[in-house]
């Protein structure tokens, strides 16, 4: 059974750091692509961030450019976004997510974990 | 960007009845298409990818239809478990977008 636990969620002030662990179990992690998906409290799901099964490829969206890191270690089966110069529209519950083989380049999500609350307030 | 819009923003169904979920993009997205089902304090679940083939596991009530800007999710026969937040998600383009989301009520 797949399995994504995501941990290291937390209140920060602005202009604060965190950084986002996902612990995969179920299947073999270094073949898949993973993503990072958030949504605000109350609001829709935004993609926020994928990277390729060797991490040789990576994406954002546009509005945490510059601020946040995607990285993997497949010897861990761990997946990170390290979140830095946090904002107060930061603020979500971030899910990590699996892409199925029939969705190329981590583009849609059949298994996400239960999501990790980020706060970002002062 | 390609923007997702959804319609209607609620709908109203009784059990057993038929609902029919829009959503439009603001420029092709060829089949390019997946619908997500959430439910309160949960994380989404993946319904439909392709547009059209339903993902594992889902029940065969659930189908989605469309290509380019104009896809529908219809659910034949409403179960009292299907009463959630639809989203529909483009992966044509960068960045990836979702819709702002169709919220499937009780009548």
């Amino acid at each position: 059974e797949v399995q994504l636990v995501e941990s290291g969620g937390g209140l920060v002030q602005p202009g604060g750091s965190l950084r986002l662990s996902c612990a995969a179990s179920g299947f073999t992690f270094s073949s898949y692509w993973m993503s990072w998906v958030r949504q605000a409290p109350g609001k829709g799901l935004e993609w926020v961030a994928n990277i390729k099964q060797d991490g040789s490829e990576k994406y954002y969206v546009d509005s945490v450019k510059g601020r946040f890191t995607i990285s993997r270690d497949n010897a861990k089966n761990s997946l990170y976004l390290q979140m830095n110069s946090l904002r107060a529209e930061d603020t979500a519950v971030y899910y990590c997510a699996k892409s199925p083989r029939a969705c190329s380049g981590g583009s849609c999500y059949s298994n996400w974990g239960q999501g990790t609350l980020v706060t970002v307030s002062s | 960007e390609v923007v997702m819009t959804q319609s209607p923003a609620t709908l109203s169904v009784s059990p057993g009845e038929r609902a029919t979920l829009s959503c439009r993009a603001s420029q092709s997205v060829s089949s390019n298409l997946a619908w997500y089902q959430q439910k309160p304090g949960q994380a989404p679940r993946l319904l439909i990818y392709g547009a059209s083939t339903r993902a594992t596991g889902i029940p065969a009530r659930f189908s989605g239809s469309g290509s380019g800007t104009e896809f529908t999710l219809t659910i034949s026969s409403l179960q009292s478990e299907d009463f959630a937040v639809y989203y529909c998600q483009q992966y044509n383009n960068w960045p990836l977008t979702f819709g702002g989301g169709t919220k499937v009520e009780i009548k």
